[in-house]
Formats: C-alpha cells, structure tokens, sequence
C-alpha cells in the first residue's frame, strides 16, 4: 500500500514569496491534516479535512496560509506572502476516519525562508 | 484544555541500556494515546497506540508503554536500547469517540545513544 506522498521535499523562498505544498493521502483515507512542526517542537495542527470539508482550521494563519481539498483527495497547501517564521517542516497525514485511529504521515516538505 | 507534555527535551543512554520517555497528557474527550518516532529528514512512525484494554501496549522495534489513568501517563520504555533508536520521540492523544477533538502531539525527547 502506497504511503502519503508530498513534495516537494525541500524548498527555498525569499520573504513575501508565494509557496505551495502538494500532498496525496493513502487511497481510501477521508481524513487529511496539515501539520507545521518548527525545529525542536512538536508538530502542530494547521487544518484537519474530512473529504473535502474543512473540519479543524483553528490554528491556520488565515491571513497568510490556505488550504484545500477540492475533490476529497489529494489537498494543497499555500502561504501567501511567506514570513521568516514560516520556516518549518509541513507534514500531511492521513487517517481512514476521523476518531479511533492514528495518523499516518508523509515524509514532509521542509521550507526555508530567507 | 487539550496538552501533551513530555518533560525530558534530551536523554542520552548507554547502547544496551534501558530507557524510559515520559508523557502526560491533558485531554477533554477518551483519549486514544500514541507513540511516534521521527528519524532526521524522515515523517513519523507510529511505534505503538493505546485507547482500552490491558494498560501495557507493546510495539514495534521493541518498545512498549504503559497507560496509568491515575497519572494522566502514557510512558514509553524499552529494555535494551540499539544504536538505531537515536531518534526524537513524540506521544500524541487523539479523540476516540469525538470526532470534534484532534490529535495532538507533545514536544518531543530527543534520545541519543552513546556507545
């Protein structure tokens, strides 16, 4: 079974550059979620999607970071400008539902701002 | 309010040696409590999960953990730890029966392994 698939996997982008991340779920996964893990934390939820519907976006920057999942498959993820304090590792995950089971994570995109 | 804690930031142990990583947690809902590994460059793997039934879980590469409700504690341990467990570790929790909670994760403990 194929794995949750991102990319990029590195990306480099001057302040108040415009971004976007790309992640396919596990086929068959209704749950999809964006976190941002900042180097020497712990990852932390942006936007939690069930299908295309957006369940969780309590801690998405609106004003700067958008997201979706226009089919209720793979999903987008953009920063629009980007501010040095982006500077992070993006995980997507996804899980087969929304409660009673664990996340499973992609291997990331780590952006860099400079 | 929702929190995962875990208080060790950094913990070397001697190759061979055990280990056990700390996590408290803060939850409204059942929790449904997890363990991740995080290698350099690599996503997180799920190393083993807990939500009912017997409070010792064992998981993958040997690792186990054990649920004590009265603590609030969902600690991570493993007898004899390899070179290849030099890692950053993170307990989550997530909703079992609420699908309006979300999975949360701690800080992590970086676990280095001298030879």
């Amino acid at each position: 079974e194929a794995g949750v698939a991102q990319s990029p996997r590195y990306k480099i982008i001057e302040k108040r550059q415009s971004v976007a991340f790309w992640c396919n779920p596990i086929s068959g996964h209704a749950t999809l979620y964006w976190y941002q893990q900042i180097l020497g934390q712990g990852p932390k939820l942006l936007i939690q999607f069930q299908n295309n519907g957006v369940v969780d976006d309590s801690q998405l920057p609106k004003d700067r970071f958008s997201a979706e999942r226009l089919k209720g498959v793979d999903s987008t993820l953009k920063i629009q400008p980007a501010k040095l304090e982006d500077s992070a590792v993006y995980l997507c995950a996804s899980s087969p539902r929304d409660k009673n089971t664990e996340a499973f994570f992609g291997q990331g995109t780590r952006l860099t701002v400079v | 309010a929702q929190s995962v804690t875990q208080p060790d930031i950094h913990i070397t142990v001697s190759e061979g040696a055990s280990l056990e990583l700390r996590c408290n947690y803060s939850y409204g809902a059942t929790p449904y409590l997890f363990w991740y590994v995080q290698s350099p460059g690599q996503g997180l793997q799920l190393l083993l999960k807990y939500f009912s039934g017997d409070t010792l879980v064992q998981g993958i590469k040997g690792f186990e953990a054990e649920f004590k409700r009265s603590q609030s504690s969902f600690n991570l341990r493993k007898p004899s730890v390899h070179w290849s467990d030099a890692a950053e570790y993170f307990c989550a929790v997530g909703p079992l029966y609420s699908s309006a909670s979300k999975i949360i994760f701690g800080s992590g403990t970086r676990l280095s392994i001298r030879p």
